[in-house]
């Protein structure tokens, strides 16, 4: 399976807001609610942030949303903080217990 | 809590194999499939296999069928992730993770593997 396509970068002001996109196929994002999103800092595991396209687990500040539209799934941060600037991954479940992920977003705040 | 503690860091020859073992804690063992994701030097994370911890059932990537094994061991609640014939490019940190709602909700802290002559 190919990995979703995700931007290579994005970036916002401090307090402003930006969405990163991640497009798979009917296969994968556009076949199953089953989206999630990763933040992954430098030399750290990486958090889970967003499951099942749009719940957020607990501890992950409202800030941090998701959506689905077809084959493309999104991630928007709110209110960006110095802290939120990380590589981010989507994932999507793709079927008979496989799995795939994004090429990776680095976000950066301005 | 829940824990997933991974075995050191690793440096092999090409041609070798490399076994890593995960050992969970904090929650019901058999209650949860684990993964294997990888990340290269400057590369994005990526997806290698899930193991069943009840049966012990398998499935793997296409890049890695063949390559990899994943087997568990109930009585130390641990996993284990084998890849055989190491190539320059097997270099990587891997890490396992435990999946819930069909999303990695919690990880090991990575296991670096360095494939030199």
């Amino acid at each position: 399976q190919s990995a979703l396509t995700q931007p290579p970068s994005a970036s916002g002001s401090h307090g402003q807001s930006v969405t990163i996109s991640c497009t798979g196929t009917s296969s994968d994002v556009g076949g199953y609610n089953y989206v999630s999103w990763y933040q992954h800092h430098p030399g750290k595991a990486p958090k889970l942030m967003i499951y099942e396209v749009s719940k957020r687990p607990s501890g992950v500040p409202d800030r941090f949303s998701g959506s689905k539209s077809g084959n493309t799934a999104s991630l928007t941060v709110s209110g960006l903080q110095a802290e939120d600037e990380a590589e981010y991954y989507c994932s999507s479940y793709a079927g008979s217990n496989k799995w795939v992920f994004g090429g990776g977003t680095k976000l950066t705040v301005l | 809590q829940v824990q997933l503690v991974q075995s050191g860091a690793e440096v092999k020859k090409p041609g070798a194999s490399v076994k890593v073992s995960c050992k969970a804690s904090g929650y019901t063992f058999n209650s949860y499939y684990l993964h294997w994701v990888r990340q290269a030097p400057g590369q994005g994370l990526e997806w290698m296999g899930i193991i069943n911890p009840t049966g012990g059932s398998t499935n793997y990537a296409q890049k890695f069928q063949g390559r990899v094994t994943m087997t568990r061991d109930t009585s130390t609640s641990t996993v284990y992730m084998e890849v055989g014939s190491l190539r320059f490019e097997d270099t990587a940190v891997y890490y396992c993770a435990r999946v819930s709602n069909r999303a990695f909700d919690f990880w090991g802290q990575g296991t670096m593997v360095t494939v030199s002559s």
